[in-house]
């Protein structure tokens, strides 16, 4: 079955600093690649999808990164801030599982002022 | 907010009981997804329905079941409750059809089994 390897340690950075998080998936590419965010006692809000065919994507000051060859994905929020501060869960679509989602267990971020 | 709604927010059942979540998911949407998410941990998958036929199941055991109705709003059911069962259930609403959207989640229903 697919894992899925996010940091488990909490990153913190200062404000104004990038905050790069990282996601690791063994056995099959997913079809799509999402990263979601989630606030204590909070269900988990969407922020980014990325396809198998795409490299890059970008919103705002977000910034995910996708390599198939490597299976690993990078997140990153430039320019951070306290209020970004949370837990970040990267979660996999599965072309052999289609509609079935595995997520990872999260990196929690804190931003300090 | 996502315009999807769970209830109860809480609940508490002792070992052996039976509960029933309900889901109601965001307009235009025709798939609902159940999640469960113990501490610390990402959500795991349990099941999806579609057109009210679940499409899709995780590793849980048959004593987790579920229902779409022709709303596309959704109940989760699990029986003789076990203590791990204690978590954060979710759902996620997401239309099925054309170019693939994200799940959008609910707030979640927190189960304490004692």
């Amino acid at each position: 079955s697919q894992k899925i390897e996010q940091n488990s340690e909490a990153l913190n950075i200062q404000e104004g600093k990038t905050a790069t998080l990282t996601c690791n998936y063994t056995n099959y590419s997913p079809a799509y690649l999402q990263w979601y965010r989630q606030d204590p006692g909070r269900g988990p809000v969407f922020l980014l999808l990325i396809r198998e065919n795409e490299k890059e994507k970008r919103k705002e000051r977000l910034k995910v990164t996708f390599d198939t060859t490597l299976k690993q994905s990078l997140f990153h929020i430039t320019a951070s801030q306290p209020a970004d501060s949370a837990t970040y869960l990267c979660a996999l679509d599965m072309l052999s599982d289609f509609n079935k989602f595995y997520f990872g267990s999260g990196t929690k971020l804190n931003v300090k002022p | 907010e996502t315009g999807v709604t769970q209830s109860p927010t809480h609940l508490i059942k002792t070992r052996g009981q039976q509960v029933t979540l309900r889901c109601s998911s965001q307009s235009g949407h025709n798939t609902v997804s159940w999640y469960q998410q113990a501490l610390g941990q990402g959500p795991q998958f349990i099941f999806q329905y579609y057109r009210e036929e679940e499409n899709g199941r995780g590793n849980f055991p048959p004593r987790f079941s579920g229902l779409q109705f022709p709303n596309y709003s959704s109940e989760l059911n699990v029986n003789a409750l076990e203590l791990d069962d204690s978590a954060l259930y979710l759902c996620a609403s997401s239309f099925t059809g054309g170019q693939r959207e994200t799940q959008y989640f609910g707030p979640g229903t927190r189960l304490l089994v004692l």
